[in-house]
């Protein structure tokens, strides 16, 4: 069946614009997350879904991002006012049994 | 909240030989710890993961050894050949509610 899909692949666009990233997870999978992977530095969290609990926001690093999920599947990030700080590849992931993460292959936003 | 650092950040090694890449954790009520491995280009798969239960677990030329009263986990790979080469990434989370958090990844290089 198909995976974890994203879209964009690629996003460049300017300082200060407003930018949405999307995610389709796994049909099924009831956990979904949003990750960011800088130039050589690891996966920092951003969100967690979880069925329809409450979001887990710990991660946004500033109310500049916000992110939902519409119907328990679909997954949009929303970056207001972007920074070239926000530069780097957002990954969504999705996982039915809260272990074992299936990653899509990522948005590479860049901001100029 | 977890914290996980992981050492080294890079690791090149002679083809056959084995590598170890080190995590250790910081949340006591953590007990899943997988292991992700990312090639060029490519979204992070899982590759091998432990729960607190268990000590070690192994997958062919993988294995995983955890050691909760130090918090600390390793990944061991043995005869290690060029497709190992890649990005691996550690991660702990308590297999519930919170998300997994995930090291700064250990860039491995296998020279042929």
């Amino acid at each position: 069946g198909a995976g974890v899909s994203q879209s964009p692949s690629n996003k460049v666009t300017e300082k200060g614009k407003d930018v949405e990233l999307r995610c389709d997870p796994i049909s099924g999978h009831t956990a979904l997350y949003w990750y960011r992977q800088s130039l050589g530095q690891g996966l920092e969290f951003l969100i967690y879904f979880q069925g329809n609990s409450a979001p887990d926001k710990s991660g946004l690093p500033s109310d500049r991002f916000s992110a939902e999920r519409t119907g328990g599947s679909v997954s949009t990030l929303t970056i207001q006012r972007t920074q070239q700080e926000d530069s780097a590849v957002y990954l969504c992931a999705s996982s039915l049994s809260r272990e074992k993460l299936f990653f899509g292959s990522g948005t590479q936003l860049s901001v100029l | 909240g977890e914290n996980v650092e992981q050492h080294p950040s890079t690791l090149s090694v002679q083809e056959g030989d084995s590598a170890v890449i080190k995590c250790t954790y910081s949340d006591s009520a953590s007990n899943y710890f997988p292991w992700y491995k990312q090639e060029l280009g490519k979204r992070p798969q899982l590759i091998i993961d432990i729960r607190s239960n268990v000590g070690e677990k192994k997958d062919q030329r993988i294995a995983v050894t955890l050691n909760k009263t130090a918090k600390h986990f390793s990944l061991h790979i043995t005869e290690t050949q060029p497709e190992d080469s890649a990005v691996y990434f550690c991660a702990a989370g308590d297999s519930g509610n919170t998300p997994l958090v995930f090291g700064k990844g250990t860039r491995l290089s296998v020279i042929a």
